[in-house]
């Protein structure tokens, strides 16, 4: 089983539609979670972390339930700009340790 | 910008070459971090750099070495290329501090081709 697991994806949506990022992980020792944006041919960048008590940042909310050990993005109103990869990303921190990515889920946003 | 940078962006090398990749860390960060991006998968990590020692090793073999100098700026090298070496390789900085976990800034990366 992968650490981090997500939509395979792709989504294919329209301009102001709601979209909905689903992921799993596999080490109860995980301690932060993050998602990331990755544009074509271009370097991931931290999005959000995502905590326990659920977290909003305009458009964009993330969930976090650790007994379930399963992490969410939802994107309200959908933009041609949120086109991209989302990455969902843990990391067991114990003193630094390295981010685990997921395989990432493409959106493509249609006017 | 993150103040990452990397060199070079891209790379073309064939099969049982040898390769380095440079990466320059965010000023005022201690630790380097590298990752490989195959085509259509997230990142896999490396290693990692602090103080200039290796601070933890991914799953990759012993071919993939690296450095870190004294301002902490990092390489990565790569010996007797394969074709599944083409990829995406990252570099991420980050700041090692006691207690808390800190972000890490990736570069733009270094896209290298193995034919």
């Amino acid at each position: 089983r992968k650490e981090v697991e997500q939509d395979p994806g792709p989504f294919n949506v329209p301009e102001g539609a709601t979209v909905a990022f689903n992921c799993t992980y596999s080490n109860s020792a995980s301690q932060s979670f993050f998602w990331y944006r990755q544009d074509c041919r271009k370097e991931p960048k931290l999005l959000m972390s995502v905590y326990s008590s659920g977290n909003e940042d305009g458009r964009f909310t993330a969930q976090l339930n650790r007994a379930s050990q399963y992490i969410s993005l939802l994107i309200r109103d959908s933009k041609l700009s949120d086109s991209a990869t989302y990455l969902c990303v843990v990391n067991a921190y114990s003193g630094n340790t390295p981010l685990v990515f997921g395989k990432g889920t493409r959106l493509s946003v249609i006017a | 910008e993150t103040g990452v940078t990397q060199s070079p962006t891209h790379l073309i090398k064939t099969r049982g070459q040898q390769v380095t990749l440079r990466c320059s860390s965010q000023s005022g960060h201690n630790t380097v971090s590298w990752y490989q991006q195959a085509l259509g998968q997230g990142p896999q990590f490396i290693f990692q750099y602090y103080r200039e020692e290796e601070n933890g090793r991914g799953n990759f073999p012993p071919r993939f070495s690296g450095l870190q100098f004294p301002n902490y700026s990092s390489e990565l090298n790569v010996n007797a290329l394969e074709l599944d070496d083409s990829a995406l390789y990252l570099c991420a900085s980050s700041l090692t501090g006691r207690g808390t976990y800190n972000e890490q800034f990736f570069g733009p990366g270094t896209r290298l081709t193995v034919l």
